[in-house]
């Protein structure tokens, strides 16, 4: 059963644009809700992360917006750089013990 | 810091071997993650450890993986026999479980494992 369902599968956008990512969960017990970005060769680093409390983070370029209600979360990248060519992974955890749970990935190209 | 260390970083193998993997985590981090990362299925958490007692290991394939953590510095995860469908990225990842259950984890660089 996929619990975190990430979309689109690639993505490609022009230098400047706003890649936008989205991913919808179904357990309702999930409480955090992080991003991962993932160059080719390397493991997963935290890009940003946000509770169920707040409905918008931002960090830099990067903006998370989280609608609880439709249990649904997007990540937007603005002004997109080649530079943030990446994988990108949702993610849930439903805390305690920090498990998460990740979504199918979805691979960015910015093109210059 | 160095970070979570991996090694192999590449393994290539004979199916029926035996495969062990090896992580040491970051100093001072209570908890320790095993994933399996495949094009088909995406990263996948095989197993985690909590002060080095295994939590959580609904996610190993079957009986021929193994994990076990002996100290807080040091891990392994053990493929026996080995079979090609193991083909695979292993990552190991770390982190300090604070309780808030939104502690970042650290991941390593992944030890690529080929089964031939």
């Amino acid at each position: 059963q996929q619990q975190v369902k990430q979309s689109p599968q690639s993505l490609i956008v022009q230098k400047g644009g706003i890649s936008i990512i989205n991913c919808a969960y179904e357990n309702t017990a999930f409480d955090y809700f992080p991003w991962y970005q993932q160059f080719p060769g390397k493991g997963p680093a935290l890009l940003i992360a946000i509770r169920p409390d707040v409905s918008e983070k931002k960090e830099g370029r990067f903006t998370i917006s989280f609608n609880k209600s439709a249990k649904q979360f997007s990540l937007h990248i603005m002004d997109s750089q080649p530079g943030d060519s990446a994988t990108y992974f949702c993610a849930a955890s439903p805390g305690g013990y920090n498990k998460l749970i990740f979504g199918a990935g979805t691979r960015l190209a910015v093109h210059p | 810091d160095a970070g979570v260390i991996q090694s192999p970083r590449h393994e290539v193998t004979e199916m029926g071997q035996e495969v062990t993997l090896r992580c040491k985590p970051i100093s001072g981090h209570n908890s320790l993650f095993w994933y399996r990362q495949t094009m088909m299925r995406g990263l996948e958490l095989l197993i985690y450890f909590n002060n080095n007692v295994p939590i959580d290991d609904s996610g190993m394939p079957e009986d021929r993986f193994s994990a076990k953590m002996p100290n807080a510095s040091f891990s392994t995860l053990k493929i026996q026999p080995s079979e090609p469908r193991d083909s695979a990225v292993y990552f190991c990842a770390s982190t300090l479980n604070t309780g808030t259950g939104s502690d970042e984890q650290f991941f390593g660089p992944g030890t690529r494992l080929t089964v031939l």
